[in-house]
């Protein structure tokens, strides 16, 4: 399956704190991608690490990804308020077809 | 661009009513998919096209779903007819594929209440 697996389900932070959600898969992949939910709206990319790159940052993000565990990381550091929402990780499959299967995601709270 | 646009925004009808739910992608996009969202069952694809062709609708629930797109700029996802339990939020997404991997833009989803 090319369905990713989010961990935690939940996350509670105080604002200023690093967030860390983890994702495992099963096999193998041209990419994965990170998404993020915000209440009522629809999910927004984030941030695409090809299986070649194993850390790529982009602002306050960091994911990293070890094909050899398949598992993938996603970091947000110094959270805001505003970082509150559902986060998905989605593994492209080698299969080379354009579709994503999404877990269930990992919600962060993060509190003032 | 103005993103993929999805129309209604909300829709609530009665059980047994047909329901059209209706997408425009990003202009230059050739993938689009459906998704249905739940609480229960989390984000499932339905159903998604390549240059408007349905490539996979295993996720298509019943025979009473069905989806169209006639043209690279439009789809639409039928449900007739409807019952309490395809109430949800149906979210399209656009890509292009390209060579280098395959962001999806969702649209901000319509949700579905079936009384």
């Amino acid at each position: 399956s090319q369905q990713g697996e989010e961990d935690p389900q939940a996350l509670s932070i105080q604002e200023g704190e690093n967030a860390t959600m983890n994702c495992s898969y099963k096999t193998s992949i041209n990419n994965l991608q990170w998404y993020r939910q915000n209440s009522g709206r629809g999910l927004v990319h984030l941030i695409l690490i090809r299986s070649n790159e194993r850390e790529k940052h982009s602002g306050r993000l960091r994911v990293t990804l070890d094909t050899s565990k398949k598992s993938s990381s996603l970091l947000i550091t110094a959270s805001r308020a505003a970082d509150t929402a559902s986060y998905f990780c989605a593994p492209h499959g080698s299969s080379n077809t354009g579709k994503l299967i999404f877990g269930q995601g990992t919600t962060l709270q993060v509190k003032p | 661009d103005a993103g993929v646009i999805q129309s209604p925004r909300h829709e609530v009808t009665e059980m047994g009513q047909e329901v059209t739910l209706r997408c425009k992608p990003i202009s230059g996009h050739d993938y689009l998919f459906w998704y249905r969202q739940t609480m229960m069952r989390g984000l499932e694809l339905l159903i998604y096209f390549n240059n408007n062709v349905p490539i996979d609708d295993s996720g298509m629930p019943e025979d009473r779903f069905s989806a169209k797109m006639p043209n690279a700029s439009f789809s639409t996802l039928k449900i007739q007819p409807s019952e309490p339990r395809d109430s949800a939020v149906y979210f399209c997404a656009s890509s292009f594929y390209g060579t280098g991997g395959s962001p999806l833009h969702f649209g901000n989803g319509t949700r579905l209440t079936v009384t």
